[in-house]
């Protein structure tokens, strides 16, 4: 069965630098998740999108932006940064707005040096 | 073995005993619930979910207990296997619609001693 496709899976950045992290949701799956995860932390939610347009904010940086297309994937754009921002970002999608049956990427781990 | 959840990152049990993460949730409104198992550098893996209708649901080895309550949330694993060492988190969903997504909790680390 298809499940939620993230890359790169691995990316290394240097401080001030940006990066632009991808999700492709589950075939018909409207909505789409990201959430970060530091080091030894739970996952935080980032920012959420149903049918293309933004449902929510959680705990998203003003540094960090994000969208879906028309094709439903969506990209994290992450400018400015910080060794903070080293974590695991992942993704998940789910048929319809709400959390029920929904999947988790393997996720993106970002490393800022 | 049993986790007292937030305060006790780590489990130890025995393989083949049967273990007990706890977990309290934040939001007596929260309507849905699941718990998910994260192996390490992985994605978080749906195990087993209830909704605030019930207090008891089975799975596969696996059965989660709610209590509303006292807002407490455990997920009992019969005759633990290698194959369960993980972290475990449980997560909230709280009502009104949206997709703002879950609050997760702090994660429970399993650890299976042969």
């Amino acid at each position: 069965a298809a499940g939620v496709i993230q890359s790169p899976r691995h990316l290394i950045k240097e401080k001030r630098e940006t990066a632009t992290l991808k999700c492709y949701p589950i075939p018909r799956h409207d909505t789409v998740y990201w959430y970060q995860q530091g080091p030894g932390q739970d996952p935080q939610f980032l920012i959420s999108f149903y049918e293309k347009m933004q449902s929510d904010k959680g705990s998203i940086p003003d540094r960090f932006s994000a969208q879906q297309f028309s094709d439903y994937h969506s990209e994290l754009n992450m400018s400015s940064l910080e060794l903070g921002d080293s974590a695991l970002y992942f993704c998940a999608s789910s048929p319809g707005q709400g959390f029920t049956e929904a999947f988790f990427g393997q996720g993106t781990r970002l490393t800022v040096v | 073995g049993e986790s007292v959840g937030l305060h006790l990152p780590t489990l130890s049990v025995q393989e083949g005993d049967n273990s007990i993460i706890n977990c309290a949730y934040s939001n007596s409104a929260s309507d849905y619930f699941i718990w998910y198992k994260q192996e390490s550098g992985k994605g978080p893996q749906f195990i087993i979910d209830i909704r605030s209708n019930m207090d008891k649901r089975q799975g596969q080895r696996v059965t989660v207990l709610l209590n509303k309550t006292v807002k407490h949330l455990s997920l009992q694993i019969a005759a633990t296997q290698p194959g369960d060492s993980a972290v475990y988190f449980c997560a909230e969903n709280r009502p009104g619609g949206g997709a703002d997504g879950l609050t997760f909790g702090k994660g429970t680390h399993l650890i299976i001693q042969p």
